[in-house]
């Protein structure tokens, strides 16, 4: 239990479905984050909110929509996605987006969500 | 953009030491994490280094060379439960403060 939710853990879907991603975090943190994991390739950060205001988005294709409602939910909205959008999704939290002062507040990351496009 | 080196496998026995390295090239290097993945699990922390030098916490230890933009992990007593992806990233004091750059991570296999 790491304290970081996300659901559901596997998702299939055509290309022009929607469905939306949901990330819970209980441990009084105040910042998110999106990450894509793909085989062979390194952790890629998507999107960053930091107390509900996104901070980050790295040039990710409008097909997904994050949402911050407030600093314990984080969703990611899909639609129109592509074959190459089948990844493992990664929620994360940390206290706080680090300052120079606190650069090393570690991110807890939940067990991801499986997605896989057909 | 952020260079972060690591081997993609390693095999080592249980109760063996196994030593992951990292190598980084960042401009504003800020800090380095490891991180330990098991399949179809969180990526979890294990350590923090910013300063040169080895931080020990238990069976595993991290160093840092700043100098040499280059870290290892590692692991003594190995057991079977340390099978795992190793993860480094590095945070850099240019891109959004925060933000992780990670390596491709190293997949540890530990044999009987």
């Amino acid at each position: 239990e790491t304290g970081v939710t996300q659901t559901p853990r596997h998702l299939v879907m055509g290309m022009t479905n929607k469905k939306s991603l949901k990330c819970e975090q209980h441990l009084g943190h105040n910042a998110m984050y999106w990450y894509k994991q793909s085989a062979k390739k390194p952790l890629e950060l998507m999107f960053v909110y930091n107390f509900k205001e996104q901070t980050e988005n790295n040039s990710v294709p409008s097909r997904f929509s994050p949402e911050c409602p407030n600093s314990s939910h984080l969703f990611l909205h899909l639609h129109t996605l592509q074959p190459e959008d089948s990844a493992l999704y990664l929620c994360a939290s940390s206290l706080r987006q680090g300052t120079l002062g606190d650069s090393n507040q570690p991110q807890h990351f939940g067990d991801g969500t499986r997605l896989s496009i057909l | 953009g952020q260079n972060i080196d690591q081997p993609t496998e390693m095999t080592a026995t249980e109760g063996a030491i196994v030593q992951i390295n990292c190598t980084y090239q960042t401009s504003g290097f800020n800090g380095l994490f490891w991180y330990q993945q098991h399949a179809g699990e969180a990526p979890t922390f294990l350590s923090y280094n910013v300063l040169d030098g080895l931080e020990e916490k238990g069976r595993f230890s991290s160093f840092l060379s700043r100098s040499k933009g280059y870290s290892y992990l590692l692991l003594k007593e190995l057991q079977m439960k340390d099978s795992a992806s190793y993860l480094c990233a590095v945070t850099d004091r240019g891109s959004t403060l925060g933000r992780l750059y990670f390596g491709r991570g190293t997949q540890l296999t530990v044999w009987p």
